[in-house]
């Protein structure tokens, strides 16, 4: 079974500019999260779609959105970056089962900006 | 105050040594997980636990419901083990709150 596959797995971009990173999921898995990890505020949840809608966000400006296609892979954009925004974004998809929930992550895309 | 709480922040073994990383969470959940990331490299998942005990190999999680805590062992460390370890604790909505991770270095 392969498992959670994000593209790209590196990317630099400038100030300014806008990215989007692809997550697909775990074949079969209707969720799929995204987090966002720096050295100083560690792990951070962006948001979480299920079936093609967001169900929940993070604090995060409205600069950062995402979409869920039907067969459940899932973009993320980022507009007007900020050498903040650089990162390593990791999505995860997410199965339940007798109340319990399951997630697998990518190997993440790093992001640099310059 | 933060909802996960994680410690030690970093933890130094020799090989071979019994190896514990603790969390604490402050919210409800049902289910809290225990992930690695070695460096560079993404994350891989542990375990998922809601109640009691699980064993992988070397490694043994623990939930305490009632208590609101977690605790992770590493058997007989091997320096391979060396990685951040990350509690994350999640409620029915699949989102996923973390801890800071603990840094643990194990020595040949």
């Amino acid at each position: 079974k392969a498992g959670v596959t994000q593209t790209p797995r590196y990317l630099i971009k400038t100030r300014g500019q806008q990215v989007t990173l692809s997550c697909s999921p775990i074949s079969g898995h209707r969720s799929v999260s995204w987090y966002q990890q720096t050295p100083g505020q560690g792990l951070q949840f962006l948001f979480e779609y299920f079936s093609e809608t967001q169900r929940n966000k993070g604090n995060f400006p409205g600069r950062f959105s995402g979409r869920q296609f039907s067969n459940s892979r899932s973009e993320m954009n980022v507009s007007t970056l900020e050498l903040g925004d650089s990162a390593l974004y990791l999505c995860a998809s997410s199965f339940s089962f007798g109340g319990y929930t399951e997630a697998f992550f990518g190997q993440g895309t790093r992001l640099t900006v310059v | 105050k933060n909802e996960v709480e994680q410690s030690p922040q970093n933890l130094t073994a020799q090989e071979g040594e019994f190896i514990t990383i603790n969390c604490s969470y402050s919210v409800g959940i049902s289910a809290l997980h225990w992930l690695q990331q070695h460096p560079g490299g993404g994350i891989v998942s542990l375990f998922m636990l809601s109640s009691g005990k699980k064993k992988h190999g070397r490694l043994i999680a623990t939930i305490n419901i009632q208590e609101k805590h977690s605790s992770l062992h590493i058997t007989a460390s091997h320096p391979r083990d060396s990685a951040v370890y990350i509690c994350a604790v999640g409620g029915s909505n699949y989102k996923l709150t973390f801890g800071k991770g603990t840094l643990l270095t194990v020595n040949p």
